[in-house]
């Protein structure tokens, strides 16, 4: 019975290169979160997903970030042209529905920008 | 008004005393309150949570008081363990909203003493 999976676990990007970071929810899970936890804070959330749609992501900056939800495979974060201040965990939580509150969270990945 | 507010920082406890983590919010439309666990280099792992139709919610040595009129909340660990020496994390999320996104306070590190 896997819990949320997220990969790759450490993630080493240039400033400028494009960063994507995976998550598999559990299984049965169709709602997918992203939350980001800068050093020394507590989890920011991102982007909130359902298959194929995207539901709230009024916590994803404007520009250079994007997610999605596919039909099928993984839910991608995708970051794009990063800079320092991207250096950061990435989480991903999953749950049963909206109504089930519980949300799951994967191990995280740990964005590192040289 | 989405912020919730978390104390202390950090806290320090002697082996077998309380350690007592206090959260407080804005928003009159949160009806569900989780604490998280994390351990260095783990994902959050919910704790215990508590929905505002009831005052204290008890799980074996954790234990959530709510104040729905101070609109304040706050974890409880009884007979502390070394084990228990993580960051704490309080959340809050609107059951009835669009999304269930949830808004973290910014953690309090527990060590506890041997």
């Amino acid at each position: 019975n896997a819990g949320v999976m997220q990969n790759p676990r450490h993630l080493v990007r240039r400033r400028g290169q494009e960063a994507r970071l995976r998550c598999s929810p559990m299984k049965g899970h169709s709602h997918v979160y992203w939350y980001r936890q800068l050093p020394e804070e507590g989890l920011k959330f991102m982007v909130y997903l359902q298959k194929e749609n995207i539901i709230d992501e009024s916590g994803m900056p404007k520009e250079r970030f994007s997610a999605e939800f596919p039909k099928e495979g993984p839910s991608i974060l995708r970051i794009q042209q990063v800079v320092r201040g991207d250096s950061a965990a990435y989480f991903c939580a999953s749950s049963l529905d909206r109504v089930a509150n519980e949300q799951f969270f994967g191990p995280g990945t740990r964005l590192t920008v040289l | 008004q989405q912020q919730v507010k978390q104390s202390p920082q950090s806290l320090i406890v002697q082996k077998g005393g309380i350690s007592i983590i206090n959260c407080a919010y804005e928003n009159t439309a949160f009806d569900y309150f989780p604490w998280y666990q994390q351990f260095p280099g783990k994902g959050p792992a919910l704790l215990i949570a508590i929905r505002p139709d009831v005052s204290e919610k008890k799980e074996g040595r954790f234990t959530i008081s709510f104040n729905k009129s101070a609109k304040q909340f706050s974890l409880h660990i009884m007979d502390s363990q070394p084990g228990d020496s993580a960051t704490y994390f309080c959340a809050a999320s609107n059951y009835g909203g669009a999304t269930n996104k949830l808004i973290f306070g910014t953690g309090t590190l527990l060590a506890v003493q041997p």
